[in-house]
């Protein structure tokens, strides 16, 4: 357990559907991130937010939408996604930059 | 081309041998981390080593860097069953960018 929860692990969805993935961290950190993993690829950051203010966005599809309304929950909004987006996507929080990250268990997404 | 690359891709060894992985990375870089990752799980950070250390230990875990290689290489001593899993390293090259590699699968067998 590692302080870092994600809902839900699991999510099957069509291509027209709209959901949303949350996390929360009970760690006390300032910094909240969500990565893609896809099957033998590399992890994939595609968001950073630094008390609440986005300070990263990695040339991320509009169809994926984050919102972080406190330092504690962030959430990934997904809507008409493609089947090529089906992964494992994990959420991360850490205290500042440089720092390590403490990881949630993911949420395995299927887009059918 | 990947910031972190890890060398092997897969690696099986016998419970109680060493395991060793690479990592290479290609910009200058803040520290570098490594994480482990049971299969379709989180990750979970083991150690995490800065530009200006060349070796950290922690328990069975021995880090390197050679900033002027541009390496990285976590040995793993005395391996356990439970030591199977996927490794990757992570570097940070400022900020909040943590770019990983694709790790190396770890299989010791019993």
């Amino acid at each position: 357990e590692t302080g870092v929860t994600q809902t839900p692990r699991h999510l099957v969805m069509g291509m027209t559907n709209k959901k949303s993935l949350k996390c929360e961290q009970h760690l006390g950190h300032n910094a909240m991130y969500w990565y893609k993993q896809s099957a033998k690829k590399p992890l994939e950051l595609m968001f950073v937010y630094n008390f609440k203010e986005q300070t990263e966005n990695n040339s991320v599809p509009s169809r994926f939408s984050p919102e972080c309304p406190n330092s504690s929950h962030l959430f990934l909004h997904l809507h008409t996604l493609q089947p090529e987006d089906s992964a494992l996507y994990l959420c991360a929080s850490g205290e500042g930059s440089y720092n390590e990250q403490f990881f949630g268990p993911g949420t395995r997404l299927t887009v059918l | 081309s990947q910031q972190g690359e890890e060398d092997p891709q897969a690696l099986s060894i016998q419970e109680g041998e060493n395991a060793t992985m690479n990592c290479s990375y290609k910009t200058s870089i803040n520290n570098l981390q490594w994480y482990r990752q049971n299969s379709g799980r989180g990750l979970v950070h083991l150690i995490l080593i800065r530009s200006n250390e060349r070796e950290k230990h922690s328990g069975r875990l021995r880090v390197t860097l050679d900033t002027s290689k541009k390496s990285s290489s976590l040995l793993i001593t005395a391996s356990r069953a439970a030591d199977t899993a996927s490794y990757f390293c992570a570097s940070n090259t400022g900020g909040f960018k943590t770019i990983f590699g694709a790790g190396t699968r770890l299989f010791v067998k019993a």
